[in-house]
């Protein structure tokens, strides 16, 4: 059973370029996550979807970035235009949200962002 | 602001010595979980406790939930180097969404 697929895993860009990332969640949950991950501030939640649908993108730092769920299988984060702050380790993570597995996150092994 | 705070930062241990790393969190939850981050990877899910938990066994892990302080603690016994990772608590008030700390390094010296 493969689990949330990334892609790319790394990406190296240059300031003002458009970056998206892409995620596969695990079949059958139905709550998707994307998460920065920098030294500084941490693990930060952007934003999240639950059947598709934004739930809080209170996390989302500004205008620069968008994120889309079109269907259950698949996810975008779009900088635009990216700047070198922007550089961090983005996660997606996927959970059922049911049953014992309420709300236990499953994790992507990320897409290493530089913007130079 | 973060819900969780881990403590310590940094932790350093010989093989076969037991570790606990606590986390303290600021309002009321529906659970608290832990979650191990090897380095360049991913955040892989631990254990779960429940707010009307007290403790909780996973193997070698020992999870103690105190609301009454707000506190977590995650034991790990008889410790190994494959342990070394970064461990961060979280926090879930039943609507989904998580609330991480800023985590625990642990380095286990083989």
């Amino acid at each position: 059973d493969a689990g949330v697929i990334q892609s790319p895993r790394h990406e190296v860009t240059e300031m003002g370029q458009e970056v998206t990332l892409r995620c596969k969640p695990i079949s059958g949950h139905n709550s998707l996550f994307w998460y920065r991950q920098t030294m500084m501030r941490g693990l930060e939640l952007l934003i999240y979807f639950n059947n598709n649908v934004p739930i809080d993108d209170s996390g989302m730092p500004e205008d620069r970035f968008s994120a889309k769920m079109p269907n259950a299988s698949f996810s975008t984060l779009k900088i635009q235009p990216s700047e070198p702050r922007d550089s961090a380790v983005y996660f997606c993570a996927s959970s059922p949200q049911r049953g014992d597995l309420q709300e236990t996150q499953y994790f992507g092994p990320g897409t290493r962002l530089l913007v130079l | 602001s973060q819900q969780g705070e881990e403590d310590p930062q940094a932790l350093s241990i010989q093989e076969g010595e037991n570790a606990t790393m606590n986390c303290s969190y600021k309002t009321s939850i529906n659970n608290l979980q832990w979650y191990r981050q090897n380095s360049g990877r991913g955040l892989v899910h631990l254990i779960l406790i429940r707010s009307n938990e007290r403790e909780k066994h996973s193997g070698r892990l020992r999870v103690t939930l105190d609301t009454s302080k707000k506190s977590s603690s995650l034991l790990i016994t008889a410790s190994r180097a494959a342990d070394t990772a970064s461990y961060f608590c979280a926090t879930g008030k039943g609507t989904g969404k998580l609330i991480f700390g800023q985590g625990t390094t642990l380095q286990v010296k083989p």
